[in-house]
């Protein structure tokens, strides 16, 4: 069974205190790992796609990176706007459905 | 402006009754999603259409319908077979499918059963 797992729940840093996210995965075959942030009572905002190991992706203070069975979303630096879920999901070939973690909710403390 | 517009965004229904959220889209997208999200849970996939006039069963199916008639609306109705319909309710779309993985959501409805 197809499966994304998302590490920690929940993260309390510093501003300026950077950290990792961690996303496994177990895919049969991946068409794509994907990364979202959410904040409180709105839709998830899409924010990278990654397509096989070794690729990286960066946006502002965030980087995603892939391996064979997890991707990191590093934060660098992170601010008090940084906090929000960041949800991980994977598409399968097999049938093209994305599936979703269940997020990591960070705080940034001022 | 494009984007998905979900209506409404609260809801509160008496048990037994059948309810129907609003999907629209004015991106030009050919495939939609709903999804449900419950506290602590990730997004689970309740229906998808790829096409008009076709739509495929996500992992929790059971106790909901849709319909595809037109490119621009995918309606949710949560039928009274639902047993626990109280939750958040995200539509999405994307270009295809077999995409990018880049979904576009809307604001979402949350459903309230009394």
């Amino acid at each position: 069974e197809d499966q994304v797992t998302q590490s920690p729940e929940a993260l309390r840093l510093q501003e300026g205190e950077s950290s990792s996210l961690n996303c496994s995965y177990t895919v049969s075959g991946l068409r794509g790992l994907f990364w979202y942030r959410q904040d409180p009572g709105k839709g998830p905002e899409f924010l990278f796609t990654l397509y096989s190991a070794g690729e990286e992706k960066e946006k502002e203070r965030l980087k995603a990176t892939l391996t064979k069975k997890e991707s990191f979303l590093h934060i660098t630096a992170p601010k008090p706007e940084d906090s929000a879920t960041y949800l991980c999901a994977v598409q399968a070939t097999r049938d093209d459905k994305i599936i979703f973690g269940k997020g990591t909710r960070l705080h940034i403390l001022p | 402006d494009g984007g998905i517009t979900q209506s409404p965004k609260y809801l509160f229904r008496k048990e037994g009754q059948n309810v129907t959220l609003s999907c629209e889209q004015n991106l030009n997208h050919d495939a939609m999603y709903w999804y449900r999200q419950d506290p602590g849970q990730g997004l689970r996939l309740i229906y998808y259409s790829q096409i008009v006039n076709d739509f495929q069963k996500g992992d929790i199916a059971e106790g909901y319908s849709v319909s595809r008639e037109k490119k621009e609306s995918f309606p949710l109705t949560v039928t009274s077979a639902q047993k626990n319909p109280t939750a958040f309710y995200l539509c999405a779309s994307s270009l295809e499918v077999a995409g990018t993985g880049e979904l576009f959501f809307g604001e979402g409805s949350r459903l309230t059963v009394l």
